[in-house]
């Protein structure tokens, strides 16, 4: 019963080297997202899908990226790690329908030096 | 745009006292309620949900109502354990049907003394 699964759970990296954050899940969800969450400040947005080949900008999308080329997979990108992306990571699903709560994963906990 | 609003942290109370953590909120028309719990080292899990005006959610002995007239959605619970010991956030789905993601508040840092 896995749900969303996320690794690495922690991460180190230094100034200018990227990284990929793996998101898997399996409920066959069309809804998968990206939040950061970092101290005192709540879930920031960073980017959302719809559906396979479909994704969108949230609310803080600079300086990452994703893809989505299946329902199971939702990878978010760091190209160039800045001490400001230093933070947890959550990714979240959701099925279909206006009302359905998000299922989040465990998170990653990243910190950039 | 969208924002929710909650009491600030922590809060620190004892086993068995009367909790409410308040949270108000800014959308355009009619947004989904939600209050999510974060155990420590863990993701977070939907608490309970109210869709529209006068619904109640209730889960695990939590309660909350969701007040149009106040744009309110405070969570209560009438006996605290220490178990209950955790963030609890106050988020919401905006009307337009969700694909978006969701708005959150800042987290309330919720503390029971036994």
């Amino acid at each position: 019963n896995a749900g969303v699964t996320q690794t690495p759970k922690f991460r180190i990296l230094k100034i200018g080297q990227s990284m990929t954050l793996q998101c898997a899940q399996d409920m066959n969800h069309n809804y998968m997202y990206w939040y950061r969450q970092d101290p005192g400040m709540g879930l920031k947005l960073i980017y959302y899908s719809v559906g396979a080949g479909i994704t969108d900008k949230g609310e803080v999308p600079n300086g990452y990226n994703v893809s989505r080329s299946t329902t199971e997979y939702f990878p978010l990108r760091l190209e160039l790690a800045a001490p400001s992306q230093t933070s947890v990571y959550f990714c979240a699903t959701k099925g279909q329908g206006a009302n359905q709560p998000q299922h989040f994963g465990d998170g990653t906990r990243l910190s950039i030096l | 745009g969208d924002s929710v609003t909650q009491m600030e942290g922590p809060v620190t109370l004892s086993e068995e006292a009367f909790l409410t953590i308040n949270c108000t909120y800014t959308a355009t028309g009619y947004p989904s309620l939600f209050w999510y719990v974060q155990y420590p080292g863990e993701g977070l899990q939907l608490l309970l949900k109210a869709t529209k005006a006068d619904d109640k959610g209730s889960n695990k002995g939590f309660e909350a109502t969701y007040r149009k007239e106040t744009t309110s959605f405070h969570l209560e619970k009438g006996s605290v354990q220490v178990s209950d010991s955790a963030v609890y956030f106050c988020a919401l789905v905006g009307s337009g049907g969700g694909a978006d993601g969701l708005t959150f508040g800042k987290g309330t840092h919720l503390i029971i003394q036994p």
